[in-house]
């Protein structure tokens, strides 16, 4: 029972160009949100992240976008660069304090200079 | 470097065999997680400590898996008797409170 998805795979963009990126999920007890970039043969890093009481945080190139109503996250890079280009997975944990993540499946992100 | 450290980085394995791995988190972080992933999938939960207590082990974890955090420190999660179907990459991440984990590089196990 997949309660996170990531339908795109993959997504290539010109750099200096907006990248979106997209994850649905179904479980209305989530309630802070992280997006997490990963390169190969490295662990996760933590990128940003929202609560379920906002519907955007900001940091430098990359926005993050919530839509509870629809069960929806978005991470908005803009200007993408090359560096950028890595595999980008949405999380999510519950009420139940204990932090535990609950992945996507990933979208890797390739930027074109 | 005062990131979340793992070893070894790879381990290739024989069917059968035991591998026991070793996480040292983040040294003010009293939270450790363990995960596991393969090729095409997201990080998933195997474990957690708050401290030298495991207080959630998910299903994912059959009975040839343990995980220990004698001190509250460093934590080591050993696989018996091997399967091709645990070659995975293992993660391991620390974090001070129920927000943001941040992982280490993960163990690479092959097991042939």
């Amino acid at each position: 029972d997949q309660q996170v998805k990531q339908n795109s795979p993959s997504l290539s963009v010109q750099e200096g160009r907006i990248s979106i990126l997209n994850c649905d999920y179904t479980n209305s007890m989530f309630d802070y949100f992280l997006w997490y970039k990963k390169y190969p043969a490295e662990g996760p890093t933590f990128l940003i992240s929202i609560s379920s009481i906002k519907d955007k945080n900001e940091d430098g190139r990359f926005t993050v976008f919530l839509n509870k109503s629809a069960k929806h996250l978005s991470l908005h890079i803009v200007p993408s660069q090359p560096g950028d280009s890595a595999v980008y997975f949405c999380a999510f944990h519950g009420s139940s304090n204990t932090g535990k993540l609950i992945f996507g499946q990933g979208t890797t992100l390739q930027v074109k200079p | 470097d005062t990131g979340v450290s793992q070893d070894p980085r790879h381990k290739i394995t024989k069917r059968g065999q035991n591998v026991t791995f070793r996480c040292d988190p983040i040294s003010e972080h009293n939270r450790l997680y363990w995960y596991r992933q393969t090729l095409g999938q997201g990080p998933e939960f195997l474990t957690y400590f708050q401290n030298e207590a495991q207080l959630e082990k998910s299903r994912l974890l059959s009975d040839r898996f343990s995980a220990e955090r004698p001190k509250g420190s460093f934590s080591t999660l050993e696989i018996q008797r091997t399967e091709q179907g645990d070659s995975a990459m293992y993660l391991c991440a620390s974090s001070p409170r129920d927000t943001e984990a941040f992982f280490g590089q993960g163990t690479r196990l092959t097991v042939v």
